[in-house]
């Protein structure tokens, strides 16, 4: 059974840092392109970023670029996202997604999703 | 402000057929890449309802159905059941972007 479980998530003042982690279990992780994918309370999810499989390639939207940082350890099964500059529109849970083929990251759906992990931006 | 847009809300007695757009543009839908649909309770993850040409994942039943055209794609929902109330999102790729785009949700209610 494929499962994602997210941890790492905690309230933080503005300017500060935090990272997030997913474990992956289930599945060949290095098989798969991984996202973070955020949700603000009462909006829709926002892709934030994604790695290859095997961790070379990475993709981030442009309100993290330069802030965040995606990565994954295969060894471990487990992606990770630090967020460093953390500003109040940060405030959302996060989710881990799997990309549903593919070590690739490109136009496919997420076909699993952690439970998410709420972080906090505030003073 | 959402890359793709939906209407924030849509209903319908039980039985009956509802559907959902969502509008995009040239460097996304228009483009060419595939459009995929999400059913979320509130309190929990997106859960993958649609993907690509209408493909649905093992255990979704086929009262759920998309199409597309041009800029905009539709999820439909036929056989309006109590268990369908929740939000739907509608995901596709940004070329302009390089990433992933989400709509910006509609809430289904069931009469």
């Amino acid at each position: 059974e494929v499962q994602l479980v997210e941890s790492g998530g905690g309230l933080v003042q503005p300017g500060g840092s935090l990272r997030v982690s997913c474990a992956a279990s289930g599945f060949t992780f290095s098989s798969f392109a991984m996202s973070w994918v955020r949700q603000a309370p009462g909006k829709g999810p926002e892709w934030v970023s994604a790695i290859t499989g095997s961790g070379g390639g990475t993709y981030y939207a442009d309100s993290v670029k330069g802030r965040f940082t995606i990565s994954r350890d295969n060894s471990k099964n487990t992606l990770y996202l630090q967020m460093n500059s953390l500003r109040g529109d940060d405030t959302a849970v996060y989710f881990c997604a799997r990309q549903r083929v593919g070590a690739y990251f490109g136009s496919g759906s997420y076909n699993y999703w952690g439970q998410g992990t709420l972080v906090t931006v505030s003073s | 402000q959402s890359v793709l847009t939906q209407p924030p809300s849509v209903s319908g007695a039980p039985g009956q057929r509802v559907t959902i757009s969502c509008t995009g543009s040239n460097s996304n839908i228009g483009a060419g890449y595939d459009v995929h649909w999400y059913q979320q309770v509130p309190g929990t993850a997106p859960k993958l309802l649609i993907y690509g040409n209408n493909n649905r994942p093992s255990g979704v039943p086929d009262r759920f159905s998309d199409s597309k055209s041009g800029t905009s794609a539709s999820l439909a929902i036929t056989g309006l059941q109590a268990e369908d109330e929740a939000d739907y999102y509608c995901q596709s790729f940004d070329s302009s972007l390089s990433g992933s785009v989400f709509g910006g949700g509609t809430k289904l209610t069931v009469l």
